[in-house]
């Protein structure tokens, strides 16, 4: 089974100073995994994805994650924060081996509260 | 504006009844999943269609129903309709059928039950 945990239901932070979201993730395999944004009244939007390859991977919006399979997290950063990103953030991750419900795993969502 | 659309956009209806969601993906984009997104279930994942039949199931509940149109389009219905089924219900659509291609959300239909 997979699953994914985003620990804090929120965080706070300063315009300008860096943000991170955190995502940890159970896989019986090797992980895909996502982010996605859901502004006020919106769907969601595609942020980046790790598939393979390099650890660091850099998304829309000025967004990276960066990919640690020894701790299995997928945490969401970016160097300076903007009101803007003021959001709900979802972790998501599918298990390599899932050939049968082949479907994304979304966390519960982390609320970005950025203060100007 | 993600190119998906999704009708109605709020539904206010009675417990016992059934409704209709619609959604149509993106130009060019085969496949369709659904969600709900509730306060105490988080997103969850319901199904999916590609190219008009039923690719992947979730935890899509034995009431609720869909199915994907020749012309690409999703609805999915729901029955027998409980206070718990109050949500917020999301459409995806992607080009293909893997779940690793970027998935464009729609805006979603608000659920009410009274």
């Amino acid at each position: 089974a997979q699953s994914v945990a985003q620990p804090e239901d929120q965080v706070n932070v300063a315009e300008g100073n860096p943000l991170t979201v955190k995502c940890t993730y159970s896989v019986s395999g090797n992980p895909y995994l996502f982010w996605y944004v859901q502004y006020p009244n919106r769907g969601l939007q595609f942020l980046l994805k790790y598939i393979t390859g390099d650890n660091l991977v850099k998304g829309s919006y000025g967004f990276e994650a960066e990919f640690n399979k020894s701790q299995t997290s997928f945490h969401l950063k970016k160097p300076s924060a903007l009101v803007s990103d003021s959001a709900l953030y979802f972790c998501a991750v599918r298990d390599i081996r899932d050939t049968g419900r082949r479907a994304l795993t979304f966390g519960s969502g982390t609320r970005l509260q950025v203060q100007p | 504006d993600s190119g998906v659309t999704q009708t109605p956009k709020h539904l206010i209806t009675a417990t016992g009844q059934r409704v209709t969601l619609r959604c149509s993906p993106r130009s060019g984009d085969l496949s369709v999943y659904w969600y709900q997104q509730s306060l105490d279930q988080g997103l969850q994942f319901l199904i999916q269609y590609y190219n008009g039949e039923e690719r992947a199931k979730g935890n899509i509940l034995e009431r609720f129903s869909a199915q994907q149109f020749p012309d690409l389009h999703s609805e999915l219905n729901l029955s027998s309709l409980e206070l718990g089924d109050s949500a917020l219900y999301f459409c995806a659509s992607s080009v293909t059928a893997g779940s690793l291609n970027e998935q464009f959300f729609g805006p979603g239909t608000r659920l009410t039950v009274l």
